[in-house]
């Protein structure tokens, strides 16, 4: 009954490779979130979705594309893969606009070796 | 940059005792929440709090809000050791679509 899944939990990888973190909500909300949280605890938006439509896109490297094949749906894929992408990365979703409640999925561990 | 600053950084107390975080923010909000983050997990949603309101309870927070300040602190009350975790605040700027997080206070609540 998890209102809010990411797989998966750890990602362990080489510097180079390319990987996907599947997100998904059962919550039936319409905007989903990729938040990105460093060592220092600090959490940033990455990208939001409305309705499957790209609303929020701040400032990421273009290595990072989010998909949302609908709007339960919210994966993040990263190509060639940095020392720096190695955070945690929580999907969110909520209702329209972000103005309200946000849900967090348990987050995916990344570590980039 | 961070909209939210929030202090202290960490706070150990005991068990019984209250908590109290304050978080500042720069510019005008629609409203500003609070969330927990117990270690390893994700967020979780303790409250909102909307521009145009001075204070909000629920359960053993108490939340308040001064726009003039632009400052809002969290209260918990009666802190029992399951409360350790990090508590950040968010804000949803004037017009804005999306949350902009502080910085977090690590608490740690001694039995």
């Amino acid at each position: 009954d998890t209102a809010v899944s990411q797989t998966p939990k750890y990602l362990v990888t080489q510097m180079g490779n390319d990987k996907s973190i599947k997100c998904e909500q059962n919550l039936g909300h319409d905007t989903m979130y990729w938040y990105k949280q460093d060592s220092k605890k600090f959490l940033k938006i990455m990208f939001s979705y409305n309705n499957k439509e790209l609303i929020i896109n701040e400032t990421v490297p273009n290595r990072f594309s989010p998909k949302s094949p609908d709007k339960a749906h919210l994966n993040l894929h990263i190509n060639s893969l940095e020392l720096g992408d190695s955070a945690v990365y929580f999907c969110a979703s909520g209702t329209t606009g972000g103005a309200q409640t946000q849900y967090f999925g348990p987050g995916t561990r990344l570590l980039v070796l | 940059s961070q909209q939210g600053e929030e202090d202290p950084q960490a706070l150990s107390i005991q068990e019984g005792e209250n908590a109290t975080m304050n978080c500042s923010y720069k510019t005008s909000i629609n409203n500003l929440q609070w969330y927990r983050q117990n270690s390893g997990r994700g967020l979780v949603h303790l409250i909102l709090i909307r521009s145009n309101e001075r204070e909000k309870h629920s359960g053993r927070l108490r939340v308040t809000l001064d726009t003039s300040k632009k400052s809002s602190s969290l209260l918990i009350t009666a802190s029992r050791a399951a409360d350790t975790a990090s508590y950040f605040c968010a804000t949803v700027m004037e017009y804005g679509n999306k949350l902009v997080f502080g910085a977090g206070t690590i608490l740690r609540v001694k039995s």
